[in-house]
C-alpha cells in the first residue's frame, strides 16, 4: 500500500500526559499537512511542511503542540500536557506541489485521540 | 463569515434519485483552488475533484458532476442516480494564500444518506 499511513490509529491517554503521533506520507510528496477534525466538523488546518521546513502554523496550534519532519520524510506531531479539549481525530495529508500551485492532498486514516 | 459554507447539514434520498450538494465560498484571492472530498463511514477522506479559479468549465465524471460559478461563488456537486455506497459526508474545501503558503479550508460537510 503506497498511501499515507498514520500510527497509532487510536490513542487513549490521561489528561496531562504527552502523546506523539507519526505520519508517513506518500514517498515522492514534498508537502505534508496536519489537520484536526472534531465530530460534525470539517478538518481544521494545524500546520504544513514543505520538505523538512515547517512553513505555516495555525493559531489553533498552541505551545503544547509541536511538529517535526526530519529529513523531509515522515512527520511527528507531539501534544504535551494533554487536555480533554485535545480529543479529536488528527489527520495527516501529503501532496506533490510546486510554486503557487496546489494539487490535491491525499489523506491518511487519522489518529483518534481520546483524553480522559 | 465562514470561508466555505455548506448549508445542507444532512440530506437523505432514495436510491436512484439525483442529489445536489451545495458549496458557497468566500475569498479575496484571484487565484484559488476548490476541492471536494468524500468521507465514508470508514473515516478516510477521499479526493474527488480539484478545480482552479480560472477554469469554470463544468466537469462530469461518471455519475458525478460539478458546477463551478464564479459569479455566485459556488461550486456545487451533483450525484446522478445515487447509490447506497454514495452514503458519506462530503466536504467542499477552498485553497487560498494564507501567510507564506496555501491553506486548505474545509466546510462543515454534508451528511448524505442514500436509502435502498
Amino acid at each position: 500500500d503506497t498511501g499515507v499511513s498514520q500510527d497509532p490509529r487510536h490513542k487513549i491517554t490521561k489528561r496531562g500526559q504527552n502523546v506523539t503521533f507519526r505520519c508517513d506520507p506518500i514517498s515522492e510528496h514534498n508537502r505534508l499537512y496536519w489537520y484536526r477534525q472534531t465530530l460534525g466538523q470539517g478538518p481544521e488546518f494545524l500546520t504544513y511542511f514543505q520538505n523538512e521546513a515547517q512553513l505555516e502554523k495555525s493559531r489553533l496550534l498552541s505551545d503544547r503542540f509541536s511538529a517535526e519532519r526530519p529529513k523531509g520524510s515522515f512527520s511527528t506531531l507531539e501534544i504535551q500536557r494533554t487536555e480533554q479539549g485535545d480529543s479529536a481525530m488528527y489527520l495527516c495529508a501529503s501532496s506533490l506541489s510546486s510554486g503557487g500551485a496546489d494539487n490535491e492532498q491525499f489523506f491518511g486514516p487519522g489518529t483518534r485521540l481520546t483524553v480522559l | 463569515a465562514q470561508k466555505v459554507t455548506q448549508a445542507q447539514t444532512e440530506i437523505s434520498v432514495v436510491e436512484k434519485e439525483d442529489v445536489t450538494l451545495d458549496c458557497v465560498y468566500e475569498t479575496r484571492d484571484t487565484t484559488y483552488y476548490l476541492f471536494w472530498y468524500k468521507q465514508p463511514p470508514s473515516g478516510e477522506l477521499v479526493f474527488l475533484i480539484r478545480r482552479n479559479s480560472f477554469d469554470e468549465q463544468n466537469e462530469i465524471s461518471g455519475r458525478y458532476s460539478w458546477n463551478f460559478q464564479k459569479s455566485t461563488s459556488s461550486f456545487n456537486f451533483t450525484i446522478t442516480a445515487s447509490q447506497v455506497v454514495d452514503s458519506a459526508v462530503y466536504f467542499c474545501a477552498l485553497s487560498e494564500w494564507a501567510g507564506s503558503a496555501r491553506q486548505l479550508t474545509f466546510g462543515s460537510g454534508t451528511q448524505l444518506t442514500v436509502l435502498p
